[in-house]
């Protein structure tokens, strides 16, 4: 059973450009979420999704930044204009829905965007 | 989420018990304790959650004091490959025991294990 799958591993983009990451969640997971370190910094949460919903984006910047979960297909999270401040290593996490035993997320080995 | 308060760094010999303290004294009754840790540029990794009980799994140990306040994460022989930021998490979960993965992280204990 493969774990959570994140691509790219490394991302360059130059400002001004979009950068796109992957999630694909652990096979029977229906929920993802998206997080962000930045360089010598905490985990932060970012936003919280099911299939074709986003449930939690309390953590997301107010601009530039959106994320997705379609029905089919990985879990994309979308920089647009991406500024050297977002140069961070991002994570996406995912579980199951609730079956009525307390479980955890499980996250995958990230994607670092770094903006030249 | 209840706030956590963790030692910033620890270290501990190859071979020996790591024991990583975490006060939560502000723990209400329906929040879970939760460990994960994080190697150096990997993603968290899970080890191990508890509510009122002590649990423990092939990774660890969680002891939980009676009244909830603090716990302890018990590494049984800790190896170099237990170096890592260690963060204690806890947190309630909301209707129908969904978002397990909406967590708040603090700043953890650094555990360094010295050969």
């Amino acid at each position: 059973n493969a774990g959570v799958m994140q691509n790219p591993r490394h991302l360059v983009r130059r400002r001004g450009q979009e950068a796109r990451l992957r999630c694909s969640p652990m096979k029977g997971h229906s929920h993802v979420y998206w997080y962000r370190q930045l360089p010598e910094e905490g985990l932060k949460f970012m936003v919280y999704l099911q299939k074709e919903n986003i449930i939690d984006e309390s953590g997301m910047p107010k601009e530039r930044f959106s994320a997705e979960f379609p029905k089919e297909g990985p879990s994309i999270l979308r920089i647009q204009q991406v500024v050297r401040g977002d140069s961070a290593a991002y994570f996406c996490a995912s579980s199951p829905r609730y079956t009525g035993v307390v479980t955890e997320a499980f996250f995958g080995q990230g994607t670092r965007l770094t903006v030249v | 989420d209840a706030k956590t308060t963790q030692p910033t760094s620890m270290d501990c010999a190859e071979g020996r018990a790591a024991n990583l303290p975490c006060n939560h004294s502000t723990i209400s009754g329906n929040e879970y304790v939760y460990w994960y840790r994080q190697i150096h540029s990997q993603g968290p990794q899970y080890i191990i959650h508890g509510l009122k009980n002590n649990e423990t799994n092939e990774m660890a140990s969680l002891i939980i004091t009676e009244d909830r306040k603090s716990s302890t994460l018990i590494l049984p022989h800790a190896t170099l490959r237990d170096t890592a930021v260690y963060y204690c998490i806890v947190r309630v979960l909301n209707a129908g025991g969904t978002s397990y993965g909406k967590l708040t992280f603090g700043q953890g204990t650094i555990l360094t294990v010295h050969p």
